[in-house]
């Protein structure tokens, strides 16, 4: 069965730092394109991240182009985010999620893990 | 203002059939890409319920179909029962942007 577990959210201060972790298992991690997905109090879901599965390719959304950075660690089976000047408007639930297929397609997202709340706030 | 366009609510009642749109331009559904449906029930994380258009993942019931035309993409729940009462979004990708988009999420009542 696949799992998805996200850890590492909290309250942090603007300009502030976090880094969220997401434990994979139950499938061949290096096969698959890992995301973020987040979705703010009450609203819709926005892709944030992406990154291939050999780490060679990473890929963001513009509003988080130079301040967070998405990795994983394939001896861990571990993605993690990176998030740097933090900014109110990243008040969101973060999810991971993987591909759906282990081809070249359209990306998706699903499974997805539970979510880990990031509360930025002074 | 969401890329994809999707009705903010829709309702049915037990039984009944509904369809929930998926409206895109050419550079995203009309180029080609394909549309994925999420459901997210209250207070939990999204499911992944059609992939590539068409495709259920296993454990999804057979009331959930996902059609593809031209620009747009059309999510279909026939039989509503009272636990398909949940947010409904799609997803594709937008070659113009350059990232994967989302629709803004249609709300499902089961009346």
């Amino acid at each position: 069965e696949v799992q998805l577990v996200e850890s590492g959210g909290g309250l942090a201060q603007p300009g502030g730092s976090l880094r969220l972790s997401c434990a994979a298992s139950g499938f061949t991690f290096s096969n698959y394109v890992m995301s973020w997905v987040r979705q703010a109090p009450g609203k819709g879901l926005e892709w944030v991240s992406s990154i291939s599965g050999s780490g060679d390719s990473t890929y963001y959304t513009d509003s988080v182009e130079g301040r967070f950075t998405i990795s994983r660690d394939k001896s861990t089976n571990m993605l993690h985010l990176r998030m740097n000047s933090l900014r109110v408007e990243d008040t969101a639930i973060y999810y991971c999620a993987r591909d759906p297929t282990d081809i070249v397609a359209t990306p998706g997202f699903g499974p997805w893990g539970q979510g880990t709340l990031v509360t930025v706030s002074s | 203002q969401s890329v994809l366009t999707q009705p903010p609510s829709v309702s049915g009642a037990p039984g009944q059939r509904v369809t929930i749109s998926c409206t895109g331009s050419s550079s995203n559904i009309g180029a080609g890409y394909d549309v994925h449906w999420y459901q997210q029930l209250p207070g939990t994380a999204p499911k992944l319920l059609i992939y590539r258009n068409t495709n259920r993942p296993s454990g999804v019931p057979d009331r959930f179909s996902g059609s593809k035309s031209g620009t747009s993409a059309s999510l279909a729940i026939g039989g509503l029962q009272a636990e398909d009462e949940a947010d409904y979004y799609c997803q594709s990708y937008d070659s113009s942007l350059s990232r994967s988009v989302f629709g803004g999420g249609t709300k499902l009542t089961v009346l």
